[in-house]
């Protein structure tokens, strides 16, 4: 069946540093969404990329959408304390409106 | 509105038990979704509703798992006979009906069998 996977599952980087997670999907997807839980929460979602090579940019964050739209990533820029958390990427099975997600990547930052 | 509300926060039930968890999603989004989630791991898709009809149901949910919404607005997900195994948070989320939606998660109900 279909699968999102991350890596890495963990990343530790101190406060300033940069911090990138990858998100490979086994097909190829319609969209890919990402979402960011923090320690004791549930996930938020952060951005939606639909089209092929898109680039997207929040503020220290850029998510990019590969050529073939099955692989993504997000890249923080200058981490700070407050980006602690897991980040998931996701994408919809089919033409139905289920999301898989992937099993996340846990950042940590130590200040 | 103030995004998708989920009763209880937590639960601590005996095994064998049955339990029933509540959903109450954005109020105009058509699409409803069950997942369930353990440490460590992402989101696992459990089932999920297009207004009051279930559109489809993880093969990995065995026969003790039920979910309805009757009205298409509110819904509930029943585990019978509880097992340890079922510990986990069950998170419901709600998108408007269409592919390209971001989904709103609740806060989940966090589910603990003793």
């Amino acid at each position: 069946g279909q699968q999102v996977m991350q890596i890495p599952q963990y990343q530790h980087v101190q406060e300033g540093e940069d911090f990138t997670t990858y998100c490979n999907s086994s097909t190829t997807l319609s969209n890919i969404q990402w979402y960011k839980q923090r320690p004791g929460g549930h996930p938020v979602f952060l951005i939606q990329l639909v089209k092929s090579g898109e680039v997207k940019k929040q503020k220290r964050l850029t998510f990019q959408f590969g050529e073939a739209k099955k692989n993504s990533s997000l890249h923080i820029t200058a981490t700070q304390t407050t980006d602690v958390g897991t980040y998931f990427c996701a994408g919809p099975r089919s033409n139905t409106g289920k999301l898989i997600f992937g099993q996340g990547t846990t950042l940590q930052v130590k200040p | 509105d103030t995004g998708v509300s989920q009763d209880p926060r937590h639960k601590i039930t005996k095994r064998g038990q049955n339990v029933t968890f509540r959903c109450d999603p954005i109020s105009e989004h058509n699409r409803l979704y069950w997942y369930r989630q353990t440490l460590g791991q992402g989101p696992e898709f459990l089932t999920y509703f297009q207004n009051e009809a279930q559109l489809e149901k993880s093969r990995l949910l065995s026969d003790r798992f039920s979910a309805e919404r009757p009205k298409g607005s509110f819904s509930t997900l029943e585990i019978q006979r509880t097992e340890q195994g079922d510990s986990a948070m069950y998170l419901c989320a709600s998108s408007q009906d269409l592919v390209n939606y971001g989904y709103t998660f609740g806060s989940g109900t966090r589910l603990t069998v003793v």
